[in-house]
């Protein structure tokens, strides 16, 4: 079975720009959490996606938006770039939104704003 | 708000010593606690878990346990390969926030041949 795949792997942009991350989940998986992980940090939460609906947002601006399709794939949308945006993008795959669920995590990909 | 600390890499060790990565954790509600493993140029694995007080979470040698009165989590082995060189986070889960996992900063280990 294939795990959580991302598109694309790498992405170049300019500040200013606006880019969109996509992610699909492990075939049955109906929850999708986006993750940024700066180089040398832990991953920050961004969004959590659970049937379509939106069930967690981070510390983040509404520069950054996410949206769930019905058949649970999701993407992240981050407009008007910075540099500070420069970072892994991760998304997660588990069944449900319980605490206690193994996150199941995708490769990334790898945002560079200059 | 929820947090969690690990202590600062990186841990460099000879083959076959014991390991020690320290992780404490401040939560409002009672969290599940995660290591996750990321091995060079690839994505987060979930090492082990623990889900309420007094649970030990082991896999490939690692273990770690839920210690509620020190709200603590270390993840040990007590005898490192080269091959576990990667980062280790220590992560939670506290459904009281909103079910967003908060990770630890990651923890450098590197294992000498």
């Amino acid at each position: 079975d294939a795990g959580v795949t991302q598109s694309p792997t790498h992405l170049i942009k300019t500040r200013g720009q606006q880019v969109t991350l996509r992610c699909s989940p492990i075939s049955g998986h109906k929850s999708v959490s986006w993750y940024q992980q700066v180089l040398g940090q832990g991953p920050q939460f961004i969004f959590q996606y659970y049937e379509k609906e939106e069930r967690g947002r981070g510390n983040f601006p509404d520069r950054f938006s996410a949206r769930q399709f019905p058949n649970y794939s999701s993407e992240l949308n981050v407009n008007a770039l910075l540099l500070g945006d420069s970072a892994l993008y991760l998304c997660a795959s588990s069944g449900t939104t319980g605490s206690y669920n193994e996150q199941f995590f995708g490769p990334g990909t790898r945002l560079t704003v200059l | 708000g929820n947090s969690v600390t690990q202590m600062e890499g990186p841990v460099t060790l000879s083959e076959e010593a014991f390991l020690t990565i320290n992780c404490t954790y401040t939560a409002t509600g009672y969290p599940s606690l995660f290591w996750y493993v990321q091995y060079p140029g690839e994505g987060l694995q979930l090492l082990l878990k623990a889900t309420k007080a007094d649970d030990k979470g082991s896999n490939k040698g690692f273990e770690a346990t839920y210690r509620k009165e020190t709200t603590s989590f270390h993840l040990e082995k007590g005898s490192v390969q080269v091959s576990d060189s990667a980062v280790y986070f220590c992560a939670l889960t506290d459904p009281t926030g909103g079910f967003k996992t908060i990770f630890g900063a990651g923890t450098r280990l590197f294992v000498k041949a």
